[in-house]
């Protein structure tokens, strides 16, 4: 099973270019969501999405912007990259609201 | 709002050891209460998970209990591997209409031959 799957592994940036990384589940799952984690601090949820066409800020969202055309997809777009963004990015899925989260295997993003 | 507090790392324990990974929570609900663990160069992987008061969650020979009254979800793990390296994320989610995870700051755990 591929559960989530994160593309790329790795990027690194220049401040101020563009990108998407990419985060698709073969879970049928509802909940989708967008963590960052950065050294000693734990997850912190950037964007999450209940369902397709649906999505909301999470605690972090400055900077990024999300979409959920598909109940399989859910990109996160970084417009103008800063070194604060610097860190390890992290898509999750669930079934519903109260079950456990499925993880993908991150992407590592350097600015610079 | 929602916090989650876990005992600082690193923890460094040889194998067979005892372990425990302390962990309380404030939240203004009744919470579902969850350990991930995350191997290096990994996502985070669900350990256990307890939804409601007294009940203990258990996996791979780790064990935590819910206590309402402590507020408390402590790790605990009756003798350790060497596989058992990585760190440890302390987790609540009030469910409804977010479900979104309210983590600790991750407890590294080393363990020695």
């Amino acid at each position: 099973n591929a559960g989530v799957t994160q593309t790329p592994k790795f990027r690194i940036l220049k401040i101020g270019q563009s990108m998407t990384l990419q985060c698709a589940q073969d879970m049928n799952h509802n909940y989708m969501y967008w963590y960052r984690q950065d050294p000693g601090m734990g997850l912190k949820l950037i964007y999450y999405s209940v369902g397709a066409g649906i999505t909301d800020k999470g605690e972090v969202p400055n900077g990024y912007n999300v979409s959920r055309s598909t109940t399989e997809d859910f990109p996160l777009r970084l417009e103008l990259a800063a070194p604060s963004q610097t860190s390890v990015y992290f898509c999750a899925s669930s079934l519903a609201g109260s079950q456990p989260q499925h993880f993908g295997d991150g992407t590592r993003l350097s600015i610079l | 709002g929602d916090s989650v507090t876990q005992m600082e790392g690193p923890v460094t324990l040889s194998e067979e050891a005892f372990l425990t990974i302390n962990c309380t929570y404030t939240a203004t609900g009744y919470p579902s209460l969850f350990w991930y663990v995350q191997y290096p160069g990994e996502g985070l992987q669900l350990l256990l998970k307890a939804t409601k008061a007294d009940d203990k969650g258990s996996n791979k020979g780790f064990e935590a209990t819910y206590r309402k009254e402590t507020t408390s979800f402590h790790l605990e793990k009756g003798s350790v591997q060497v596989s058992d390296s990585a760190v440890y994320f302390c987790a609540l989610s009030e469910g409804g209409s977010q479900g979104n995870l309210i983590f600790g700051k991750g407890t590294k755990l080393s363990v020695k031959p």
